[in-house]
């Protein structure tokens, strides 16, 4: 069964202070694997796709990297206009066309104190 | 683009009710993506529309849930005789033909008490 992981699944850090979240994944036949940023009452805000190990994508003060098996979403002197929750999802192929499904990790939340 | 677009943004409703809740996609996006969130989990996928098309259903999606996309515009999401466990945020996302990103709407909050 498709599997995802995120941890940890709180984070508190001082403004500035940089650090990385982790995303791991077990799917058979990963077609992407994107990272969304999601506010409080709001719906889920794309950041990134990345589609094969080795990828890096950069925004801001964020990046993404992507290898077989995690992706991590790095974050550099954090602000705390970065507090949010993170999520990620994947999308496998299905019978050789990509699925139509995201299926979502549980997400880190993210607060950056002044 | 304008993004997209869900109403009502908040519903409350008594047990046993029957709610409807409407999403407008980025105009041009062919695909339209309606999923689940419950507090401190990530969004579950329901069902899928390509134009007006049901292509995917998921397993969380029970006989009182019915979806539906005329003439592949807007979409609509009805929930009939609701259930406390129907309490949730119901996301809407849009993709463009061939590209994967999904680009979400806002939510409509559900409260069935």
């Amino acid at each position: 069964e498709d599997q995802v992981t995120q941890s940890p699944e709180a984070l508190r850090l001082q403004e500035g202070e940089s650090s990385s979240l982790n995303c791991s994944y077990t799917v058979s036949g990963l077609r992407g694997l994107f990272w969304y940023r999601q506010d409080p009452g709001k719906g889920p805000e794309f950041l990134f796709t990345l589609y094969s190990a080795g990828e890096e994508k950069e925004k801001e003060r964020l990046k993404a990297t992507l290898t077989k098996k995690e992706s991590f979403l790095h974050i550099t002197a954090p602000k705390p206009e970065d507090s949010a929750t993170y999520l990620c999802a994947v999308l496998k192929w299905e019978n050789n066309n990509a699925g139509n499904m995201l299926t979502f990790g549980g997400g880190t939340r993210l607060m950056v104190k002044p | 683009d304008t993004g997209v677009s869900q109403n009502p943004r908040h519903k409350i409703t008594k047990r046993g009710q029957n709610v409807t809740f409407r999403c407008d996609p980025i105009s041009e996006h062919n695909r339209l993506y309606w999923y689940r969130q419950t507090l401190g989990q990530g969004p579950e996928f329901l069902t899928y529309f390509q134009n007006e098309a049901q292509l995917e259903k998921s397993r969380l999606l029970s006989d009182r849930f019915s979806a539906e996309r005329p003439k592949g515009s807007f979409s609509t999401l009805e929930i009939q005789r609701t259930e406390q466990g129907d309490s949730a945020m119901y996301l809407c996302a849009s993709s463009f033909r061939d590209r994967y990103e999904q680009y979400f709407g806002p939510g409509t909050r559900l409260t069935v008490t």
